[in-house]
């Protein structure tokens, strides 16, 4: 069974960093791209990084750009997204979510959700 | 960026009636690469058809999608109490990929 358990989320202060982590079981990693997926009440879903299965290829939305980081550590099935400079826009919940397959594909599985809240 | 328009925002329907809803895309979609996501409060989104009229696995097929080029529909037939939910269309093939902003299918 996949499951993609997400971790890391919380309440920062404008231009604070959060890191974001997914542990993913039940597939090969190496074999599926990977995404963020962020979530608004206002803005709905909105795609934010994918990630190559191999890790190779890295994909950012142009409202992250230069601010997010996203990597993952094929030792332990985990995918990360490196969030800086955060802006009360960036509030949101936050999918993983698994491609279809190596490619930019429809997503199968998500995870549950990791709330991130920017407020001072 | 391709945009996408879902119609109506709200359908407020009885259990059994048949639901459809719409996703207008700004531009054709290649490859009809169009996927439909069921989300109910609290929880993911999950996926319920892929490559505009593929059901997903497990997906009960009262669930149906057609359309290609800008236009696309979702059916829902004999709606049941579990399928009154959010549901998304999604572009995907090309990045960004977009979202529609929803229909919710509510209870009459």
């Amino acid at each position: 069974e996949v499951q993609l358990l997400e971790s890391g989320g919380g309440l920062v202060q404008p231009g604070g960093s959060l890191r974001l982590s997914c542990a993913a079981s039940g597939f090969t990693f190496s074999s599926s791209a990977m995404s963020w997926v962020r979530q608004t009440p206002g803005k709905g879903l909105e795609w934010v990084s994918a990630m190559s299965g191999r890790g190779d290829a890295t994909y950012y939305a142009d409202s992250v750009k230069g601010r997010f980081t996203i990597s993952r550590d094929p030792s332990n099935n985990t995918l990360s997204l490196q969030m800086s400079s955060l802006r009360a826009e960036d509030t949101a919940v936050y999918y993983c979510a698994k491609h279809r397959d190596y490619s930019n594909t429809y997503f199968d599985h998500w995870g549950q959700g990791a709330l991130v809240a920017v407020s001072s | 960026e391709i945009v996408l328009t879902q119609s109506p925002g709200n359908l407020l329907l009885s259990p059994g009636e048949r639901a459809t809803l719409s996703c207008r895309a700004s531009q054709s979609v290649t490859n009809r690469y169009l996927a439909w996501y069921q989300q109910k409060p609290g929880q993911a989104p999950r996926l319920i058809m892929y490559g505009a009229s593929s059901r997903a696995p497990g997906i009960p097929d009262r669930f149906s999608g057609s359309g290609s080029g800008t236009d696309f529909t979702l059916t829902i037939n004999r709606l049941e109490p579990e399928d009154f939910a959010m549901y998304y269309c999604q572009h995907y093939g090309s990045l960004p990929q977009t979202y529609g902003q929803g229909t919710k299918v509510e209870i009459k």
